[in-house]
């Protein structure tokens, strides 16, 4: 299995900023992933963040607005910039771990920009 | 390519009567199905999942669902609601690139006394 804790757990940020999201992981995962929820909606895949290179973006989704880091196998950062209220959403972390390469979720990042 | 459709936006049941969550699918590949519940507030909860063993999936706190590939559905039920039931409910594809997972819209599960 796999435990995954996000920093912060929820921010209220002003419009034209930007906020990291920190994603850590507590055994080593060759694949991490970011999703955004908005409000009301489903699960939205943003990237795959991959270690040692740049990050693989989803359709709608780009590096200048999402720039994601992947130091090491624990650890990825998800940036979210130049922020509007359409950017409030939940974001959240997952990683394939274990044997059977299962999906994890952590707890979320909940965002409002104000 | 590959997607997932939830059938109902909304479920209302009565305690103790059976839920049934549709979820129909589609993709290129041998999918991966599972169902993921998410209590207000609450972070995402795996309840089960289809990776190609036996069709009927059993999952916690009494779940369950089937694989039927002739219909491409995936549903899950529940013989007997609970009131800690009440939560959102996502069906879940994934191909051989796991974890490039596509999500369904959602069930809202209510549960009344």
């Amino acid at each position: 299995s796999a435990v995954i804790s996000q920093k912060p757990s929820r921010d209220i940020c002003q419009r034209g900023t930007s906020l990291t999201i920190q994603c850590q992981v507590d055994s080593q995962v060759t694949m991490m992933f970011w999703y955004r929820q908005q409000p009301g909606q489903s699960l939205t895949l943003i990237a795959t963040a991959n270690q040692g290179s740049e990050a693989t973006y989803e359709s709608g989704f780009v590096i200048d607005k999402f720039p994601i880091s992947r130091p090491n196998l624990t650890f990825s950062t998800l940036t979210v910039s130049n922020m509007s209220p359409e950017d409030s959403s939940i974001y959240l972390c997952s990683v394939l771990a274990g044997a059977l390469s299962e999906q994890y979720f952590g707890p979320g990042t909940r965002l409002t920009v104000t | 390519a590959q997607s997932v459709t939830q059938l109902d936006s909304h479920v209302s049941v009565s305690e103790g009567t059976p839920v049934l969550l549709r979820c129909n699918y589609s993709s290129s590949y041998s999918p991966s199905l599972f169902w993921y519940v998410q209590h207000p507030n609450k972070g995402l909860q795996l309840l089960l999942k289809y990776t190609s063993a036996a069709t009927l999936v059993k999952g916690i706190n009494g779940f369950e669902a089937e694989f039927k590939k002739s219909e491409t559905s995936f549903h899950l039920t529940k013989p007997s609601a609970h009131m800690s039931d009440a939560a959102e409910y996502f069906c879940v594809v994934s191909g051989p690139n796991a974890g490039k997972s596509t999500f369904g819209d959602g069930t809202t599960l209510t549960v009344k006394p």
